[in-house]
């Protein structure tokens, strides 16, 4: 069963549109969460953590990212994409001591 | 400050045949991983390594083995390469503890024929 599960495989957007991007995780104890991008022919990148603190954290590119423990959710968004955005996005949470990926989202940014 | 760095980029080997692939950081990182990426499946963890001389299995270990030798290098082997293990691989490392983010190379794309 998978632990990290992210709802959409493709997302697409045009250019200055909203985006959000679902992950799910299930665990019933506290964790570590994560959101990488992966741009092509790259490897992943961190774009933002929740560690503790604040549910809602920010990148510095734009994105943010809010923790919803009752709903063990971790939702990435953006107000307003660029075409640099297009990008795969994976969710990550540390399970178990490892850290486990979802299967990725494709956002693909049009003008 | 290169990071993590993985040779080689590409590869094509014929079924049966062996090969390593290198991996070296740059972060003075205890834990390093090995991963492999296909479609739709996100990354999944094959070995990895808490400290120098040490190395434990993840998600997906078979057909594959890992040497950690020093803190800042660490092999991939394949010693009879299957059309299964085409994929791209992944190099990561990080401090250690739970909260701290993993960092990433670039990948090896292996075709396997």
């Amino acid at each position: 069963a998978q632990s990290v599960t992210q709802l959409d495989s493709q997302v697409p957007v045009f250019e200055e549109a909203p985006v959000e991007l679902r992950c799910n995780y299930s665990s019933s104890v506290s964790v570590y969460l994560f959101w990488y991008v992966q741009y092509p022919n790259q490897g992943l990148q961190l774009l933002l953590k929740y560690l503790s603190g604040s549910t809602l954290v920010e990148s510095i590119n734009g994105f943010e990212a809010e923790f919803n423990k009752s709903q063990t959710s971790f939702h990435l968004r953006k107000p307003s994409v660029h075409i640099s955005d297009t990008a795969e996005y994976f969710c990550a949470v540390t399970l178990e001591g490892k850290l486990q990926f979802g299967a990725g989202t494709q956002v693909v940014v049009t003008p | 400050n290169a990071g993590v760095t993985q040779t080689p980029k590409f590869r094509v080997l014929k079924t049966g045949q062996s090969m390593t692939l290198l991996c070296a950081q740059d972060m003075n990182h205890e834990y390093m991983y090995w991963y492999r990426q296909d479609p739709g499946m996100g990354l999944r963890l094959i070995h990895y390594s808490v400290g120098e001389g040490t190395t434990a299995k993840g998600e997906v270990p078979d057909g594959y083995n890992v040497s950690r030798l020093k803190k800042q290098n660490f092999l991939l082997g394949l010693e009879s390469a299957a059309p299964s293990q085409t994929s791209v691989y992944f190099c990561a490392s990080s401090y250690g503890q739970e909260n701290q983010p993993q960092h990433f190379g670039d990948g090896t794309r292996l075709s396997i024929l």
